[in-house]
């Protein structure tokens, strides 16, 4: 089945270490984005790739970085530069930008730093 | 840059009655998408409904329906006959028209909807 998965599920980080975060997509989407929730704040847009090897900052692009060496693939880097990384992190995917289509969205991963 | 607003941070509604959730939003374009996204307690995002800026026609899908005033920028979702499976929270989400690098959904702060059996 097509779908986009994030891993894991959650994930615990020590202050000061860098963590990865996956997502991978089979939908053979170009477009693939990074969201942050926190509680009463909705979703907010760490980064997000058009394409293969080319990504723009979101709104809230500090303390993170991401890479796009595959189409299919999109992982995001959490570092310890983010002062407050706790919070629950959503990938999605669309084709071509989320303007023609919808955006699907994998199962998220809740990231605690202890 | 583009914003959009959801006032109510909770509603609650009885089962089988109808409950509409407000949204807003603000712009300079005049070519744009309209979603609402559905988070159950999963927490895996379902989109419930889409709403071009272009057509005048509301959108509907099955029990849910918006009301769209483009002119008042109000993108309003009516949910009827309300089931139990319809708790959760609920996005308002925007996305310009202009695709390319600088094309993103941006999301509102959500809505929690319960509905009571």
């Amino acid at each position: 089945d097509g779908g986009i998965t994030q891993s894991p599920k959650y994930l615990f980080r020590k202050e000061g270490q860098n963590v990865t975060l996956s997502c991978e997509q089979n939908l053979n989407h170009d477009a693939m984005y990074w969201y942050r929730q926190d509680p009463g704040q909705g979703l907010r847009l760490i980064y997000y790739s058009q394409i293969v090897n080319d990504f723009q900052k979101g709104d809230i692009a500090e303390g993170y970085s991401v890479s796009r060496e595959k189409k299919e693939s999109f992982p995001l880097t959490v570092t310890s530069a983010q002062k407050n990384p706790t919070a629950f992190y959503l990938c999605a995917s669309s084709i071509e930008g989320l303007a023609t289509t919808e955006a699907f969205f994998g199962q998220g991963t809740r990231l605690t730093v202890v | 840059a583009q914003t959009v607003t959801q006032s109510q941070p909770e509603m609650s509604v009885q089962e089988a009655e109808t409950v509409t959730l407000s949204c807003t939003y603000d712009t300079s374009e005049s070519n744009y998408y309209l979603f609402w996204y559905k988070q159950p307690p999963s927490r895996q995002m379902i989109l419930v409904i889409r709403q071009e800026a272009y057509k005048q026609q509301n959108a509907t899908e099955n029990r849910f329906s918006v009301n769209f005033q483009k002119a008042a920028k109000s993108f309003s979702l009516k949910i009827s006959d309300s089931q139990l499976g319809d708790t959760a929270m609920y996005f308002c989400a925007f996305m310009s028209g202009i695709t390319g690098a600088n094309s993103k959904l941006t999301f509102g702060k959500g809505i929690t909807l319960s509905v009571r059996p």
